[in-house]
């Protein structure tokens, strides 16, 4: 299994600038998630999905669209990109219930000048 | 979500035991204790979990005394690869979805 992955790992963009993040699972996972992470901070999340077709907002959701149209794939939308959506970008995936184990992608690293 | 606490870093020397300890005072009686584990430059990973008492795997130990209000991590005779950001998380196991992390503990091992 390949696991969590994430495309693409590095980007640069220019403000106001749309992108999209992909994020794909081989496990059949139900649960997946997107978290940034900014220097010195945690993880902090922004969507998830519990199911194909469900998607929910988590902490920091503003500039941000997903939707999950198969159980594997749960690609992160930046609208119109800001410098204040620099960061690290991670995906992550879990069988179900919380105290499942929770897979993470290896990230991808965003510029927005 | 019970709200955690722990250390922002720690320093151990190579061989040493490190104990990692998080305060979860207002923890919910179906609360798990999990940790994760991130290096730099990639994402978190799942090393152990808890409910009460004492856990082992290979990797560590976690202990967790009666009252359950704290747990602490155990890596036995720590390595330069052990270098990494140790975040301690507790949940709810019935109808929550979302695992937050805080800013963890970042662990430095010196040679």
């Amino acid at each position: 299994n390949a696991g969590v992955t994430q495309t693409p790992k590095f980007q640069v963009l220019k403000t106001g600038q749309s992108m999209t993040l992909q994020c794909a699972q081989d496990m059949n996972h139900e649960y997946m998630s997107w978290y940034r992470q900014d220097p010195g901070m945690g993880l902090r999340l922004i969507h998830y999905s519990v199911g194909a077709g469900i998607t929910d907002q988590g902490e920091v959701p503003n500039g941000y669209n997903v939707s999950r149209s198969t159980t594997e794939d749960f690609p992160l939308r930046l609208l119109s990109a800001a410098p204040s959506q620099t960061s690290v970008y991670f995906c992550a995936s879990r069988r179900g219930a919380i105290q499942e184990t929770q897979y993470f992608g290896p990230g991808t690293r965003l510029l927005v000048l | 979500l019970a709200k955690t606490t722990q250390p922002i870093s720690m320093d151990s020397y190579e061989g040493q035991e490190v104990n990692i300890t998080c305060s979860h005072n207002n923890i919910a009686t179906n609360d798990y204790i999990t940790w994760y584990q991130q290096f730099p430059s990639q994402g978190p990973r799942f090393i152990i979990q808890g409910y009460k008492t004492k856990v082992t795997n290979e990797v560590a130990s976690l202990f967790i005394p009666a009252d359950r209000k704290s747990s602490t991590l155990s890596l036995p005779r720590v390595s330069l690869s052990d270098t990494a950001v140790y975040y301690c998380l507790s949940y709810s196991g019935a109808g929550s979805y979302q695992l937050t992390f805080g800013k963890g503990t970042k662990l430095s091992v010196i040679p």
